[in-house]
């Protein structure tokens, strides 16, 4: 078992919709980080969180510490918020990362 | 724009060559990371450097060696390149370390033939 798994592994949504992405993780962290991979290739860091709620914009990302979970949420989605989404937590120095949500926005 | 720069965006090159790559961290980072992103591997952590001292180690090959000069910047090398090592190389930077957050540069894809 994967020390950081994520779920959907991909999906696809209309433009509008409430988007929630999950990640679970199984050891003691210091941080979780939710990155974004555009179809380019490039990683954009949308938060960092290490306990309760962030906002930025449309993006909300929570942690629960006790239950080893976070959750990404996209609120009025659109087209241009395709991309991979990628947890990943904080450990001793290292990052590991799940292996990412394909979530694609449909006009 | 993240700050961070790496050069080569793009290498080509053939099995039991050597590589190396280069990443200038955003002005006042301290901390370098590296990773490696593959088909089959997903995102992988290679090593950290922070003012020039390793700092963290993960899944580094042995052939694969890095150092951050005084100046900051960091190089990865790549030796006895096989067709298993082609994949995408991203460098980040911290201010610190710890639990700062991470700035990534754009990537350097690598392929071996």
């Amino acid at each position: 078992k994967n020390e950081v798994e994520q779920s959907p592994q991909n999906l696809t949504a209309q433009e509008g919709e409430f988007i929630t992405i999950n990640c679970s993780y199984s050891v003691g962290i210091s941080a979780l980080h939710w990155l974004q991979q555009h179809p380019g290739g490039g990683i954009v860091s949308l938060f960092m969180l290490s306990s309760g709620k962030k906002k930025h914009g449309r993006l909300i990302a929570t942690i629960n510490i006790q239950e080893k979970h976070s959750s990404l949420h996209i609120t009025a989605s659109h087209p241009r918020d395709s991309a991979v989404y990628i947890c990943a937590v904080r450990r001793n120095e290292k990052l590991t990362f799940g292996t990412g949500t394909r979530l694609t926005i449909i006009p | 724009d993240s700050g961070v720069t790496q050069t080569p965006k793009h290498l080509i090159t053939a099995t039991g060559q050597r590589v190396t790559l280069r990443c200038s961290p955003r002005s006042g980072d301290l901390s370098v990371y590296w990773y490696q992103q593959s088909l089959d591997q997903g995102l992988q952590f290679l090593i950290q450097y922070y003012n020039g001292e390793e700092r963290a180690k993960g899944n580094i090959l042995e052939r694969f060696s890095a150092q951050q000069f005084p100046d900051l910047h960091s190089e990865l090398n790549l030796s006895s390149l096989e067709l298993g090592d082609s994949a995408l190389y991203f460098c980040a930077s911290s201010v610190t370390g710890g639990s700062n957050e991470q700035f990534f540069g754009p990537g350097t894809r690598l392929t071996v033939l």
